[in-house]
């Protein structure tokens, strides 16, 4: 199983373009989260999936962001329009819900520079 | 191949223990490691460790880091049942992150 995997590993980008941000689940996993990290904040979820249904998008900043999962092997998270304040690494990760034990799977993030 | 793997996968201890989470890691322009506690849907944040042989301390949590062996350590003292969840160990490597599959906790009262 090749894991979480996110793309693209590395954006840079310039105030007020359009990003997006793609993940690929685990196959069978049933629930996906997306967590944006900072220094300042650490790791905050901003949105959770499950069979995907969007559960809860508390966590989203704001309406600049979205974030769709179409079927149950890609989701995306899109920031429109960017800002500076959004640079960060923006992780997705997968699991199999009802394991109890909150087993992700984390991918290896994005990182992303709004300059 | 990069990889980040932690040991052991799960622990049951009693409430006063002491427990030691291992974390090695094999990748290349390593920049730091990182360790989360995972009891929720967003994991905690714990330490950052860049330099070998520096411990931090939170509380009863402590970490140290050694670059040459390739390995940190989580220590937690005078365990609470609080303290239940799974510990997570991340590398970062500057273009990505490596995380471990974590160690599931159980503090038995």
């Amino acid at each position: 199983d090749a894991g979480v995997i996110q793309s693209p590993r590395h954006e840079v980008t310039e105030m007020g373009q359009e990003v997006t941000l793609r993940c690929k689940p685990i196959s069978g996993h049933n629930s996906l989260f997306w967590y944006r990290q900072t220094m300042m904040r650490g790791l905050e979820l901003l949105i959770y999936f499950n069979n995907n249904v969007p559960i809860d998008d508390s966590g989203m900043p704001e309406d600049r962001f979205s974030a769709k999962m179409p079927n149950a092997s890609f989701s995306t998270l899109k920031i429109q329009p960017s800002e500076p304040r959004d640079s960060a690494v923006y992780f997705c990760a997968s699991e199999l819900t009802g394991l109890g034990n909150y087993g992700y799977t984390f991918g290896s993030g994005t990182r992303l520079t709004v300059v | 191949e990069d990889k980040v793997v932690q040991s052991p996968l799960s622990l049951v201890v009693h409430e006063g223990d002491t427990v030691t989470l291992n974390c090695s890691y094999e990748v290349t322009n390593f920049r730091s490691l990182l360790w989360y506690k995972q009891e929720k849907k967003a994991p905690t944040f714990l330490f950052m460790l860049t330099s070998s042989g520096i411990e931090k301390k939170s509380g009863r949590l402590s970490s140290i880091l050694d670059k040459k062996e390739l390995f940190s350590i989580l220590n937690i003292t005078a365990t609470q049942t609080g303290d239940s969840a799974v510990y997570l160990c991340a590398v970062d490597i500057g273009n990505q992150f490596y995380f471990g599959t974590g160690t599931s906790l159980t503090v038995i009262p």
